[in-house]
């Protein structure tokens, strides 16, 4: 299986801060990643599919990049919703496989 | 907006039986691909089972294999996680995951295998 390691597994950040996530792959998987956001109680939503695709309905202040074994999900500016966990996720090959998580915190 | 829609889950003995369901309002489910992926707060985010479309291939994750089940329900439009010889460490929250290239996924069940 494709190990996915996303950091940092914790950050913490201010109202109006750029924040920077990573995720490495064991191996090369082209642009084949997505982006998730995670609430408490809820499923997670899709921002970034494709590596730097945005999702319809996800803001603009997030946008992703990499391609083949590093990857990066950028959040602009942070707003208070966005005080809440991301996941990546590899699509290339099954079993997908995903990050352990990053947590946004105030 | 596309929406998925899960249920069936609850609460099951140590081997019991469950059935999930997955139903996507507005699309043939035979058209695309479709997962089942799980989430536990110890474990994360892990891929259970796969269907690709039109019916194949199947996929299984290691910790399920032999003990779920895909099926797809064409005439009803829907996906279906049979669970059976369940284990505690099956507990987790499910959710039915639609296409592949631009996923989206349900807002999940609660399966609780307990005694």
């Amino acid at each position: 299986d494709i190990q996915m390691t996303q950091s940092p597994s914790s950050l913490s950040a201010s109202v109006g801060d750029r924040v920077n996530i990573t995720c490495r792959a064991s191996q090369t998987i082209s642009s084949f990643i997505n982006w998730y956001q995670q609430k408490p109680g809820k499923g997670p939503n899709l921002l970034i599919y494709a590596a730097s695709s945005l999702h319809r309905g996800a803001p603009s202040r997030f946008s992703g990049s990499g391609s083949g074994t590093e990857f990066t999900l950028t959040i602009s500016s942070l707003q208070p919703e966005d005080f809440v966990t991301y996941y990546c996720q590899q699509s290339l090959t099954f079993p997908w496989t995903f990050g352990q998580g990053t947590k946004v915190d105030i | 907006q596309v929406q998925v829609v899960e249920s069936g889950g609850g609460l099951a003995k140590p081997g019991g039986s469950l059935r999930l369901s997955c139903v996507v309002p507005g699309f043939s489910l035979n058209d695309y691909h479709m997962s089942w992926i799980r989430q536990t707060p110890g474990k994360g985010l892990e891929c259970v089972a796969y269907i690709g479309s039109g019916g194949g291939p199947k996929y299984y994750a290691d910790s399920v294999k032999g003990r779920f089940a895909l099926s797809r329900d064409t005439a009803n439009n829907s996906l279906f996680l049979q669970m059976n010889s369940l284990r505690a460490d099956d507990t987790a929250v499910y959710y039915c995951v639609f296409g592949d290239y631009e996923p989206h996924w349900g807002q999940g069940t609660q399966v609780t295998v307990s005694s």
